[in-house]
């Protein structure tokens, strides 16, 4: 069974980089029909599409974050990352990676790691 | 960006109760429309995809219709564990992925 696993800092200072990882077990980060993204959700709001990439490193970012979003992946750990640059409080939100397909939604979420930005 | 939007907010309402909830896509997105359910404290679900094809899982009282611009989620049958805040989700024309504000079902 498909599992993923987010893990980093919970907490981030102002004007930091926000660095997140996301471990897949129960299946390949390769897989030809998956595609791997990060979405995020302040505290009491709703959910945010922060991008997607494939495993060759195509990426996909939403025009909102794009100048400040990096994602990569590493196939040896079978992990994708994500990296936030010059993070502000309007930052701090549960982060939750998912799989999706190009053209299927996010079938499968990790439990969510809660990111605070402040000094 | 294609814009979801979701109606009503909040819904009060009683187990054993039918319920339908709204979205819409502000231009056209086929059938690229999935329902997810999000509990307190929990990651988000996801149950309906294709507008009407229920994830795995998913319990058969959870059905889902629309295409085009006009979606509906319908719980036939409200269970004490039903209640929990619904998105929708386009993933017709991306990036980006956009998500409705979702509705809360609440006793």
């Amino acid at each position: 069974q498909l599992q993923l696993q987010e893990s980093g800092p919970g907490l981030v200072k102002p004007s930091e980089t926000l660095s997140l990882t996301c471990t897949v077990s129960g299946g390949s980060i390769s897989s030809t029909s998956s595609f791997w993204g990060w979405i995020r959700q302040p505290p009491g709001k709703g959910l945010e599409w922060i991008g997607s990439m494939f495993y060759s490193g195509d990426t996909y970012y939403n025009p909102s974050l794009k100048s400040r979003v990096t994602l990569s992946v590493d196939m040896s750990k079978n992990q994708f990352s994500l990296k936030l640059t010059s993070v502000t409080a309007a930052d701090t939100a549960t982060y939750y990676c998912a799989r999706l397909g190009r053209w299927l939604p996010f079938d499968h979420w990790g439990q969510g790691t809660l990111v605070i930005v402040s000094s | 960006e294609i814009v979801m939007t979701q109606s009503p907010a909040t819904l009060s309402l009683s187990p054993g109760e039918r319920v339908t909830l709204s979205c819409r896509a502000s231009q056209g997105i086929s059938s690229s429309l999935a329902w997810y359910q999000q509990k307190p404290g929990q990651a988000p679900r996801l149950l309906i995809y294709g507008a009407s094809t229920r994830a795995t899982g998913v319990p058969a009282r959870f059905s889902g219709s629309g295409a085009g611009t006009e979606f509906t989620l319908t719980i036939s049958s409200l269970q004490s564990e039903d209640f929990a805040v619904y998105y929708c989700q386009q993933y017709h024309n991306w990036p980006p992925r956009t998500f409705g504000p979702g509705t809360k079902l609440e006793i």
